[in-house]
């Protein structure tokens, strides 16, 4: 198994600004992803995160609103740009090797005022 | 494409009753299938997978069987505790290549004393 640190935990913040979460695993996976999980609704995948290139985003999100880095095989990054109330929900990391299950950090709640 | 279809929660059911969370799922092929659970506050842990047809996945005291014919994952447990409060989801991946998990939409189980 893989253990996966999400920070912050959770976070309050205004309209307009942008949050940057970070994700760290304690060892070297092949695949890292974001998901969002809004109130009561299940998982959706933001994006795969690929390490040293641009990641792969799925429909309805953009690099300019999401942008993520990956610098090596077990950090990455995602950032909550130009923030908006309807941007508030957890934001789950996740991490696998290949034909392995998938792990997941505790997750970032965020609340955008 | 692949979808994951559960049971609309919430399940509300006394301490040491039977669960029964009913899981289907529309894939080509053999997909494996998983349930994972959610804490309050936590993010997702891997309960219990089967990756191919027949197989029961077991964990905790919870156990899933593959059926096929029927295309369902049915989570069950003999004797629910408090303990066991938390929001269930149901997970398939293709078989074929790598592809990521496509998520049912969780079930939240709520057990009292």
């Amino acid at each position: 198994s893989a253990v996966i640190s999400q920070k912050p935990s959770r976070d309050i913040c205004q309209r307009g600004t942008s949050l940057t979460i970070q994700c760290q695993v304690d060892s070297q996976v092949t695949m890292m992803f974001w998901y969002r999980q809004q109130p009561g609704q299940s998982l959706t995948l933001i994006a795969t995160a690929n390490q040293g290139s641009e990641a792969t985003y799925e429909s309805g999100f953009v690099i300019d609103k999401f942008p993520i880095s990956r610098p090596n095989l077990t950090f990455s990054t995602l950032t909550v740009s130009n923030m908006s109330p309807e941007d508030s929900s957890i934001y789950l990391c996740s991490a696998e090797r290949v034909n392995t299950e998938a792990f997941f950090g505790q997750g970032t709640r965020l609340t955008v005022v | 494409g692949d979808s994951v279809t559960q049971m609309e929660g919430p399940v509300t059911l006394s301490e040491e009753a039977f669960l029964t969370i009913n899981c289907t799922y529309t894939a080509t092929g053999y997909p494996s299938l998983f349930w994972y659970v959610q804490y309050p506050g936590e993010g997702l842990q891997l309960l219990l997978k089967a990756t191919k047809a027949d197989d029961k996945g077991s964990n905790k005291g919870f156990e899933a069987t593959y059926r096929k014919e029927t295309t369902s994952f049915h989570l069950e447990k003999g004797s629910v505790q408090v303990s066991d409060s938390a929001v269930y989801f149901c997970a398939l991946r293709p078989p074929s290549g790598y592809s990521t998990l496509t998520f049912g939409k969780g079930t939240m189980l709520l057990v009292s004393p």
